[in-house]
Formats: C-alpha cells, sequence, structure tokens
C-alpha cells in the first residue's frame, strides 16, 4: 500500500472513445504529477499540479486532458487517442516546495486499439 | 538543465554476488538525489534518498548508496543480491518545479 491509489489498473480503450484515468493520495501531499512509461523509453513527466493548480505541462498533446479539484484527486481524461499512446501512466504525489520526493501508484496499463 | 545518466542499461549478477549500479547527475547545486525500484507492470518504489549530511546513505531491502560530489554520482549497492531484486532500478535527481528528473532506467537480472 503506497498511499496513492490509481483506477482502473487496465483499460483497453477504441480510439474514438473517451474515458478517465483517477489518482487519488491519502498522504496530505499538495503536489500530484502524471507520468508516462512507454516499453523501450524513459519515464516522461507530463503534468504537474501544485495546490490544484497545474505548473507544468511537458507538451503534451490536448487528446489528454488533466483535471485536479482538490489536492487528494487528479484525473486524466482521454479522447481520440492513437494506438502509440498505449503505455503504463503513473500517477505520484510529494509534499511540494523543495521536497520533490515522490510516491507514486501502481500505475495504469491503457491499450490503444 | 538537470539530467541523470544510468550509463548500464542490462546488468546481470549472480544470486549472492555483489551489485553496483552507476548514476551520474547534471545539476548545479546540492542535489536531492533518489533511487526508486520498478517490478514489472507495478509502480516506483523508493529505495533510498540523499538530501545532506553522510553521503553514504542505506535504503531498506539491503541497499545503500554513496553520493559523491567530485564524481557527480550516486551509485547504488548491495553486498549479496537475493533472487527477488531482479527488476528496473531508476536514479533520479530532484529539480526545479517541484519534480523529479529520472534516467533510462537499469535492469537488473539474477542468476541462479
Amino acid at each position: 500500500e503506497t498511499g496513492v491509489t490509481q483506477t482502473p489498473r487496465h483499460l483497453v480503450m477504441g480510439m474514438t472513445n473517451k474515458k478517465s484515468l483517477k489518482c487519488e493520495q491519502h498522504l496530505g501531499h499538495n503536489a500530484m504529477y502524471w507520468y508516462k512509461q512507454s516499453a523501450k523509453k524513459p519515464l516522461e513527466l507530463m503534468f504537474v499540479y501544485n495546490f490544484k493548480e497545474q505548473t507544468e505541462n511537458n507538451s503534451v498533446p490536448s487528446r489528454f486532458s488533466p483535471e485536479c479539484p482538490n489536492s487528494s484527486h487528479l484525473f486524466l481524461h482521454l479522447h481520440t487517442l492513437q494506438p502509440e499512446d498505449s503505455a503504463l501512466y503513473l500517477c505520484a504525489s510529494s509534499r511540494g516546495g523543495t521536497d520533490t520526493e515522490a510516491f507514486f501508484g501502481q500505475g495504469t496499463r491503457l491499450t490503444v486499439v | 538543465a538537470q539530467s541523470v545518466t544510468q550509463p548500464d542499461i542490462h546488468i546481470t549478477v549472480s544470486e549472492g554476488a555483489s551489485l553496483e549500479l552507476r548514476c551520474n547527475y547534471s545539476y548545479g547545486a546540492t542535489p536531492y538525489l533518489f533511487w526508486y525500484v520498478q517490478s514489472p507492470g507495478q509502480g516506483l518504489q523508493l529505495l533510498l534518498k540523499y538530501f545532506s549530511g553522510d553521503t553514504l546513505v542505506q535504503g531498506i531491502k539491503g541497499f545503500e548508496a554513496e553520493f559523491k560530489r567530485s564524481q557527480s554520482s550516486f551509485n547504488l549497492r548491495k553486498p549479496s543480491v537475493h533472487w527477488s531484486d531482479a527488476a528496473e532500478y531508476f536514479c533520479a535527481v530532484g529539480a526545479s518545479g517541484n519534480k523529479l528528473v529520472f534516467g533510462a532506467g537499469t535492469i537488473l537480472r539474477v542468476k541462479s
């Protein structure tokens, strides 16, 4: 149990579908992150939220839309994805400020067909 | 900009042998450094971290790492590897903007 919970663990979606990934942290942290992990590629930071405000968008295509309604919850809304978007999507949280120690969820394995 | 290099993509060691995974970083100030481990299909678990003080840090599962400023390195070590240590290991540095910059990872295989 890491304190960061991601749902669903696995998702298969068609290119015309709309789906959402959910992340919830029970650690009282102020910063939350989305990472993408593809086979044979380094971890890619997608978005950073601090105190519910987006502070980084790492040139992510608009078909990925994050939402952070409060410091405990983070969503990633997906629409009209491409097969190359298939990957493990990891959510993480940290206390924020200068403390960058991140706690990760188990990830959502996304397959786009 | 901050960066992390893990020069070894794959490493294979025999069970019971010692292990050292290399990590070099690029950062202007005193870095916050981390090692994470990832089992297949799982998230990342923190093994250990260095913020300041003693340059030899102890972590979970018998791992340790040594910060060497002169070499810009933060190598991970374990004196005796167990088959359950087979996983992918990531070195990371804390970067401005309240985020971590990760290396590409090293896949550890353990042979019996």
